[in-house]
């Protein structure tokens, strides 16, 4: 069946390096996806979203960029700390208007450790 | 995850018996979904509810697995005969009314639920 499916399962950089974790989607009927970071015994936080209507979207030292032709996503992050260990997960969704209706797929998630 | 509420957060079940799993959403959120982690994967959509509705039930194993979001107090997600399997982590989302553009399902902290 269709999948959101992650290429690299870990991920080890230096603090203040910039970091990519990239993400293949399959359903090309996507329209809305989202970036979670997960740490240990918590739930998914939100990091940051886009439609499928953009190209990219920047955040707070996250930037998200979106390549509808190859079906790839990617999280940027800018200067990483050692907070920014834990794992990542891009998940997407398809449903009427691009909104956050209905449910989920995520991918298996890339672990993500920064070294002082 | 500050807002979505979830309770037990470790919960211990001998084969056979009977696990219920509580969900609170955000404030002004009507829209709950259910969630099961396995060990270093992904998330599995399991179920997704409105006020008194099932909306789509796709993820949820026919048998043992119910959920329900009454009008007034939280979602329970209810398994009844435990079996060892069923032995994971447990997240809760809920998301504000369809048709609100930008707004990303926000999660909980999960149940934890062990069968011994």
């Amino acid at each position: 069946g269709e999948s959101v499916g992650l290429h690299l399962p870990t991920l080890s950089v230096q603090e203040g390096d910039n970091s990519i974790i990239n993400c293949a989607y399959s359903n090309s009927a996507s329209d809305y996806f989202i970036w979670y970071k997960q740490e240990s015994g918590k739930g998914p936080q939100f990091i940051i979203d886009i439609r499928s209507n953009m190209d990219k979207r920047q955040g707070q030292r996250v930037t998200v960029l979106l390549n509808k032709t190859v079906k790839h996503l990617s999280l940027q992050i800018a200067a990483t700390q050692p907070g920014d260990s834990a794992v990542y997960f891009c998940a997407e969704n398809w449903g009427a208007g691009g909104t956050s209706y209905g449910k989920l797929t995520f991918g298996q998630g890339t672990i993500l450790t920064v070294h002082p | 995850n500050a807002g979505v509420m979830q309770n037990p957060r470790h919960l211990v079940r001998r084969r056979g018996q009977e696990a219920r799993l509580r969900c609170s959403p955000m404030k002004g959120h009507s829209h709950v979904y259910w969630y099961r982690q396995l060990p270093e994967e992904g998330l599995k959509f399991m179920v997704y509810l409105q006020k008194e509705n099932i909306i789509d039930e796709s993820g949820m194993p026919k048998e043992r697995f119910s959920a329900e979001f009454p009008k007034e107090g939280p979602s329970i997600l209810r398994i009844q005969q435990v079996v060892r399997g069923d032995s994971a982590a447990y997240f809760c989302a809920s998301s504000p009314l369809q048709g609100s553009s930008n707004q990303p399902q926000h999660f909980g902290d999960g149940t934890r639920l062990s069968i011994l």
